[in-house]
């Protein structure tokens, strides 16, 4: 089951920072939040993932509260390529690999 | 492009048939999954395969199968099929069978019709 929550839906303007949030109130000690991002109807994509530190790669920043009850996925300079869906993912740091896909929150950035 | 292979890309066929998509994983990749997207289900974890073991199992029906053979690509059987089989059918491959840096890279996926 997921244990995330998402919004819906969101918009961003064409060269803006998209912040994308994330609820994972009943998230474990031993527990990782993964990023992934949907383009229509394409395979899903890592974009990145991280435990209590704020993590930073060429597609994105994640910033994880203290409590790491909740997270946000930056996208610093959102284009037109990025319109995707975007799913936060609770996954352990071991045992079961399976991945537990929510339904995400639909980004479509505007020019 | 992931370096996931899927064929074929669509896949129309009839009720009560059966049909077998295959999948060939990342050069070095040990583990391949199975997901199935549908309208109705979203993305749902069908199987994963590591080495050519069973490792896990999601939502998978009795009338579906998988295996993975000895040159690690696997292929996804469905039989019997009904209407609602009607999906998006995705692999994904990781390197090892679970643990922190073993991300997932998916492939393109079979779009399957049953008519």
């Amino acid at each position: 089951d997921a244990k995330t929550t998402q919004p819906p839906s969101m918009d961003c303007a064409e060269g803006r920072a998209a912040n994308l949030p994330c609820n994972h109130s009943t998230i474990s000690g031993n527990e990782y939040v993964y990023w992934y991002r949907q383009i229509h109807s394409q395979g899903p994509q890592y974009i990145i993932h991280g435990l209590k530190n704020n993590e930073t790669n060429e597609m994105a920043s994640l910033i994880i509260t203290e409590d790491r009850k909740s997270s946000t996925l930056i996208l610093p300079h959102a284009t037109l390529r990025d319109t995707a869906v975007y799913y936060c993912i609770v996954r352990p740091q071991t045992g079961a690999n399976n991945l537990f896909f929510g339904t995400g929150t639909r980004l479509t950035v505007i020019p | 492009d992931s370096g996931v292979t899927q064929t074929p890309k669509h896949l129309i066929t009839a009720t009560g048939q059966r049909v077998t998509l295959r999948c060939s994983p990342r050069s070095g990749d040990l583990s391949v999954y199975w997901y199935q997207q549908s309208l109705d289900q979203g993305l749902q974890f069908l199987i994963q395969y590591y080495n050519g073991e069973e490792r896990a199992k999601g939502n998978i029906l009795e009338r579906f199968s998988a295996q993975q053979f000895p040159d690690l690509h696997s292929e996804l059987n469905l039989s019997s099929l009904e209407l609602g089989d009607s999906a998006l059918y995705f692999c994904a491959s990781s390197i090892g069978v679970g643990g922190l840096y073993n991300e997932q890279f998916f492939g393109p996926g079979t779009r399957l019709t049953v008519l």
